[in-house]
């Protein structure tokens, strides 16, 4: 049984890019939520995708996007990236809404921004 | 508001138990996590609580829940190197509705041989 999985494992960008990360789900689960945790401090909650559409947002700029796709699997994007906007991005994946469900995280992302 | 809070640093010898701390502000119904991340690692789930529960535990990790002071540990009985990671708390609230993860900023686990 896959686990949650994320591409790419690394990425390099100059400030003013886009990006756009990947996540695919574990199986079984249809609810995606995205995270970021900068170099030696906790996750922060970006947002949470489900039914393909975006459910609920922590405290991130519009220049974070996403989108959920039929199979439940989810993309982030960053536009104009900054410096600050380098970090480890996982993505976790639940059944349902339900506060109950426990969320598994993939193996992240990690962004770097020159 | 929510806040969840850890201390930086525990080293322990192998062998030992290991004991990490956690505070949180919010007084709602609330489940409480703990995850290990090792370098270069995502996220795993170790165990969670709810919080009507004082205690869980899963084979060599307990929880303890202290609801009058928003206190919950993690302890790892006979800890080993294999152990060393980071760990981190985190809170979601079940009356809001609410599914976002609510994290500290990690406790640095180091075990000594």
């Amino acid at each position: 049984d896959a686990g949650v999985t994320q591409s790419p494992t690394h990425l390099i960008k100059t400030r003013g890019q886009q990006v756009t990360l990947r996540c695919s789900p574990k199986s079984g689960h249809d609810t995606v939520s995205w995270y970021q945790q900068a170099l030696g401090q906790g996750p922060q909650f970006i947002f949470q995708y489900y039914e393909e559409e975006e459910r609920q947002r922590g405290n991130f700029p519009d220049r974070f996007s996403g989108h959920q796709f039929p199979n439940y699997s989810s993309e982030l994007n960053v536009n104009a990236l900054l410096l600050g906007d380098s970090a480890l991005y996982l993505c976790a994946s639940s059944v349902g809404r339900s506060v109950r469900d426990t969320q598994y995280f993939g193996p992240g992302t990690r962004l770097t921004v020159l | 508001g929510e806040d969840v809070e850890q201390s930086l640093f525990l080293s322990v010898r192998e062998g030992d138990s290991s004991v990490i701390n956690c505070t949180y502000t919010d007084s709602s119904s609330t489940y409480l996590y703990w995850y290990k991340q090792e370098p270069g690692a995502g996220l795993q789930l170790l165990t969670y609580i709810f919080s009507n529960m004082d205690m869980k535990q899963d084979q060599r990790l307990t929880v303890l829940l202290n609801k009058k002071d928003k206190h919950l540990s993690l302890r790892i009985a006979d800890t080993q190197t294999g152990d060393s990671a980071i760990y981190f708390c985190a809170e979601t609230l079940l009356d809001t509705g609410r599914r976002a993860l609510t994290f500290g900023s990690g406790t640095r686990l180091q075990v000594q041989p």
